[in-house]
């Protein structure tokens, strides 16, 4: 199985930030590595496709990046209705994994 | 619009077995990968396996001994069964459609509401 390890677990931060998580898999994906946001007690919702592409709707502050096996999810300005769980994900081989999720929280 | 929405037993005992339904609203039900996916908190996210329209299926090795997902097309509806289950299947259990229409890229683009389950004697 792809490991897929995300980092930090957790970090605070205020409206208005510049916010990176990333992603680092066990072994390489190709671009086969997805985004996904959730809230407390909703599922997850698909935000970014193929590293770097945004679902439709997805605001642009969103953005994605990387190749084989380390990849990153930025949020600039960070909006208070971005205050969730990110978790990346592989499609490249089964089983699918995910990772272990990044919890962003307001300072 | 593309709804899932599922539903099934949500408390267990030890050794009994989970059974969950997910009904597929709007779309089409082919060229996709119906697919179930449970989250814990110890665990996280875990991609439990999917079957497209033809019937074909695909398992965790992790749980391919205990998972049966089987598929009715008439209904468009996809069933989960999990065998001899223990306190460490308790979860909650999503359903949700695998896509294509990314290009090669596999994503999960609509999601069930999620079931929780609980086994506990």
């Amino acid at each position: 199985d792809i490991q897929m390890t995300q980092s930090p677990s957790s970090l605070s931060a205020s409206v208005g930030d510049r916010v990176t998580i990333t992603c680092r898999a066990s072994q390489s994906t190709g671009r086969y590595l997805n985004w996904y946001q959730q809230k407390p007690g909703t599922a997850p919702k698909f935000l970014i496709y193929a590293v770097s592409n945004l679902q439709s709707g997805v605001p642009s502050r969103f953005s994605g990046s990387g190749s084989g096996t380390v990849f990153t999810l930025t949020i600039t300005s960070l909006q208070p209705e971005d205050f969730a769980t990110y978790y990346c994900q592989q499609s490249h081989s089964t089983p699918r994994t995910f990772g272990q999720g990044t919890k962003v929280e307001i300072k | 619009q593309v709804q899932l929405q599922q539903w099934g037993a949500g408390l267990l005992k030890p050794s009994e077995t989970l059974s969950l339904t997910c009904a597929v609203y709007g779309g089409s039900f082919s060229r996709y990968f119906w697919t179930w996916i449970r989250q814990t908190p110890g665990k996280g996210l875990e991609w439990i396996g999917d079957i497209n329209d033809a019937g074909s299926t695909n398992y965790n090795p992790s749980l391919k001994s205990r998972v049966s997902i089987s598929v009715d097309t008439a209904k468009n509806q996809f069933s989960l069964k999990l065998t001899s289950v223990s306190a460490a299947d308790t979860a909650v259990f999503y359903c949700a459609r695998g896509s294509y229409d990314y290009g090669d890229y596999e994503t999960f683009d609509y999601w069930g509401q999620g079931t929780p389950v609980t086994v506990s004697s």
